[in-house]
């Protein structure tokens, strides 16, 4: 069956370093991609998404590419904040979604 | 517009007692989505709902779990009798449409069984 697995964290960064949290899916066919970040206390809320191959979703200075060739979905940001601690979720369907394990972000001031 | 609303934010029961946790979707979302969420399992979907209609209940750990939606703005998930084992923060999310529609989710419901 479709499956994501994405890097285990904890990931502990300085503020203005540069993140990338990996994500690699398997899947038929090719479903919507999309990353999840959950806040404490929260629940989660949709970061970004992709829906065909080579698509590119961004937000608030969040990226990740749709890569088909290498059946991954990598975050990146080129400049981290402390405010983006939070769990990062990889997650890939279109009717019902899997949703990767998350990876718990830490940044440093 | 008001969010995904799942009530109550946080439940502290004993063994065997029955949970009743509620959820109202966004309106005029379609789908509607339950999920567990535990740090030993992550986040696990239990069942979800296409136009009122379970779709997939595969999830649902036994018999003690029930899920129903009655309308198109509310829904419930049951636990009865309720276990320790059950204690986890438990998500509702809806969806408008299907094909790459992203879920919005609740602030979930925490569950503590003593």
């Amino acid at each position: 069956g479709d499956s994501v697995t994405q890097m285990e964290g904890p990931v502990t960064l300085s503020e203005e370093a540069f993140l990338t949290i990996n994500c690699t899916y398997t899947a038929t066919g090719y479903p919507s991609l999309f990353w999840y970040v959950q806040y404490p206390g929260e629940g989660l809320q949709l970061l970004l998404k992709a829906t065909k191959a080579d698509d590119k979703g961004s937000n608030k200075g969040f990226e990740a590419t749709y890569r088909k060739e290498t059946t991954s979905f990598h975050l990146e940001k080129g400049s981290v904040q402390v405010s983006d601690s939070a769990v990062y979720f990889c997650a890939l369907g279109d009717d019902k979604i899997i949703f990767g394990k998350g990876t718990r972000l830490h940044i440093l001031p | 517009d008001a969010g995904v609303i799942q009530s109550p934010r946080h439940e502290v029961t004993e063994m065997g007692q029955e949970v009743t946790l509620r959820c109202k979707p966004i309106s005029g979302h379609n789908s509607l989505f339950w999920y567990r969420q535990t740090m030993m399992r992550g986040l696990e979907l239990l069942i979800y709902f296409n136009n009122n209609v379970p779709i997939d209940d595969s999830g649902m750990p036994e018999d003690r779990f029930s899920a129903k939606m009655p309308n198109a703005s509310f829904s419930t998930l049951k636990i009865q009798p309720s276990e320790p084992r059950d204690s986890a923060v438990y998500f509702c999310a809806s969806r408008l449409g299907q094909d790459g529609q992203p879920q919005h989710f609740g602030d979930g419901t925490r569950l503590s069984i003593l």
